[in-house]
Formats: C-alpha cells, structure tokens, sequence
C-alpha cells in the first residue's frame, strides 16, 4: 500500500493553467475510475473537487477538470485565481476496499 | 444539511488507548460507508480504515491493522474509531468522511471539522 506520487509543489500566475499529476500503479488508478481530488486550505477539511476521475461535484467550479491516463491521473486548474492557492490531494481506490492517497502538492498562486 | 462532528480526541501516552466518535446528521446514515483519514502535523492525508453502512464490513489501512477497530451504532448515526496501543507517529489530526455515494470508496464528499490525538508522554 504505497502512496499516490504527487510533486510537491506546482505555481502560477493569476489567469493561468496549471496541471497537477498523480501517479499511482495498475492496482490503483490503472485498474479503476475511481479518482478522486481534494481541495485543503490551511486548518481546513478538505473538500471534495472531483469524483470519478473527471466528475465535478455541485458546487465547483468548472475551471476544474480531472483525467486519466494509464496509471496517472491529472487535475487541471485553468484561470487560476488567489483563492485557489490550496494543498491538493489525488485519492485513488486501491482494490481490497482500500484507499490510497497522494502525498498532497502546494499550488501557489504567485 | 450533511453535517459529521468528531470527538473524543486528546492526549494520551505512548501504550493508551483512544476512542473516537463521529456524529452525523442530514442524510440517510445506514445506507452510506464512512471513513477515518487521518493528517500528522505539517504532513499530508492518510486513509485509516472504512465501515460499510450496514456495518457488515469493516477495512483497515496496514498501518494501523491489528490495533484498530471501527465500529457502529445505526441507531445514533454514530460511527466508532476505538485505537490501542497508540504511538508518537499516531499523532495526527483524525477526520471522519462519508462517501460520495454507496458502494465507492474514497470519493468523500463530506468531512467533519477533525479531532486532533496527541501521543505523547
């Protein structure tokens, strides 16, 4: 049970696109749609920003996207803005009704 | 409104014993799996263990296996984390979260506000 691989930090620049990668093995993301990513400002609970690799929840906004490619998944954040400097976290099922998730990467919004 | 409350968190020396609760409101409980992640100081989130929603089943990270139970009460809409043997690495923050819908693991659409557990002597 290894933790998703997610870089540690990514940044841009207000209006920007940015991309955050999470790989994981064929027993993880390459084996199910199950791909979800988490949102978490500092002292807060995370919040929920995609389901099911690329499905937004009520509330999101749509300059959130997921995808998956083979064993790694993506979350891109385009138009950036100051309110989306957060931890991120990828979560993938791992089979055996266990969860793994990211290590968690630190946008900032320079 | 989907609303989950922890409690029970505190600070107990390496060897103790801790049991956590998770209180929720505002959906159908039994029908829904819920989870306990828990987060270290400054480190990321870490899955600890599941209970389906009719409490027939129960998972558990390898991290913390054999020294956790996870339990509970439909009647309450009360979910348990009983932890023993606790260590200084169990220190950490231990939120609750409810799946997003039934039968899928690790889309957690709600998150109490956590219970931090701090082990130490």
């Amino acid at each position: 049970q290894s933790a998703l691989t997610q870089p540690a930090s990514v940044s841009g620049s207000p209006g920007q696109s940015i991309t955050i990668s999470c790989t994981g093995t064929s027993s993880d993301i390459g084996n199910y749609y199950l791909v979800s990513w988490f949102q978490q400002h500092p002292g807060k609970a995370p919040k929920l920003m995609i389901y099911e690799v690329s499905r937004r929840p009520s509330g999101v906004s749509n300059r959130f996207s997921g995808s998956k490619s083979g064993n790694t998944a993506s979350l891109t954040i385009s138009g950036l803005q100051a309110e989306d400097e957060a931890d991120y976290y990828c979560c993938s099922y791992a089979g055996g009704n266990i969860v793994l998730f990211g290590g968690g990467t630190k946008l900032t919004v320079i | 409104e989907v609303q989950l409350l922890e409690s029970g968190g505190g600070l107990v020396q390496p060897g103790g014993s801790l049991r956590l609760s998770c209180a929720a409101s505002g959906f159908r409980f039994s029908s829904y799996a819920v989870s306990w992640v828990r987060q270290a100081p400054g480190k990321g989130l870490e899955w600890v263990s599941a209970i389906s929603g009719s409490a027939s089943s129960s998972y558990y990270a390898d991290s913390m296996k054999g020294r956790l139970t996870i339990s509970r009460d439909n009647s309450k809409n009360t979910v348990f984390l009983q932890m023993n043997s606790l260590r200084g690495e169990d220190t950490a923050i231990y939120y609750c979260a409810k799946d997003q819908r039934p039968g899928v693991l690790g889309a957690f659409d709600n998150w109490g506000q956590g219970t931090m557990v701090t082990v130490s002597s």
